[in-house]
């Protein structure tokens, strides 16, 4: 059974620092990973799709990255903003089409 | 293109009183997930279809819980009684065959008291 685990689970900086969230899981056999970003009383927003086939994914200021070997991935947030402040959730998908989420990464970013 | 629609968006009961959720998932997704999430944790998946058929259910609560999707499209997710530890979000989510990524519905609220 796949068991996610997101480190830490919540993170206080002052805007424009770069930040690094983390993700492990214990079953390397995933077929890609998904991070997504959660605000208040809302659904789940896709920010990045990374297959198992590749190393990283980037799209605008965040930079995913997988070590499916080792069971990680990070996702690195640069010049970090106030409108960055959400819950940031990862989840390994295996070959059977099934996410498996972490506890998430709450973040606030203070002006 | 249209996103996963859920409804209603907000439920409050009593409990041992009944709810049921609808989502209706992306045009020609055929694989369609509810996912319960308990306040400060992450989403746990109750049951996933693919097309009408039933993949994998195996955490949900068979004794109060049920789901359909019928013609693999809308899908319906019923509590019967409801018990306290129920309040959460039900999220509704839909994918593509893979590798295409997941998408998440508003999620309803349920607060059951």
């Amino acid at each position: 059974k796949q068991e996610v685990t997101q480190i830490p689970a919540a993170l206080s900086v002052p805007e424009g620092e770069n930040l690094v969230l983390n993700c492990s899981f214990t079953d390397s056999a995933i077929y890609n990973l998904q991070w997504f970003r959660q605000d208040p009383g809302k659904g789940l927003t896709s920010l990045l799709l990374i297959q198992s086939s590749q190393r990283e994914q980037t799209s605008g200021r965040l930079n995913a990255s997988l070590d499916k070997s080792s069971g990680r991935s990070t996702l690195y947030i640069a010049a970090s903003q106030p409108g960055d402040s959400a819950t940031y959730l990862c989840a390994p998908r295996n070959a059977g089409n099934m996410l498996t989420f972490g506890g998430g990464t709450r973040l606030m970013v203070k002006p | 293109e249209a996103g996963v629609a859920q409804s209603p968006r907000y439920k409050i009961i009593e409990k041992r009183q009944s709810v049921a959720f609808w989502c209706n998932p992306i045009s020609g997704h055929a694989t369609l997930y509810w996912y319960q999430q308990i306040l400060g944790q992450g989403p746990k998946l109750l049951i996933q279809f693919q097309n009408n058929g039933v993949v994998d259910d195996s955490q949900l609560p068979k004794d109060r819980f049920s789901a359909e999707r019928l013609k693999g499209v809308d899908s319906t997710l019923k509590i019967q009684p409801a018990k306290l530890e129920d309040s959460a979000v039900y999220l509704c989510a839909s994918s593509p065959p893979l590798p295409g990524e997941l998408f998440f519905g508003e999620g309803s609220r349920l607060t059951v008291l």
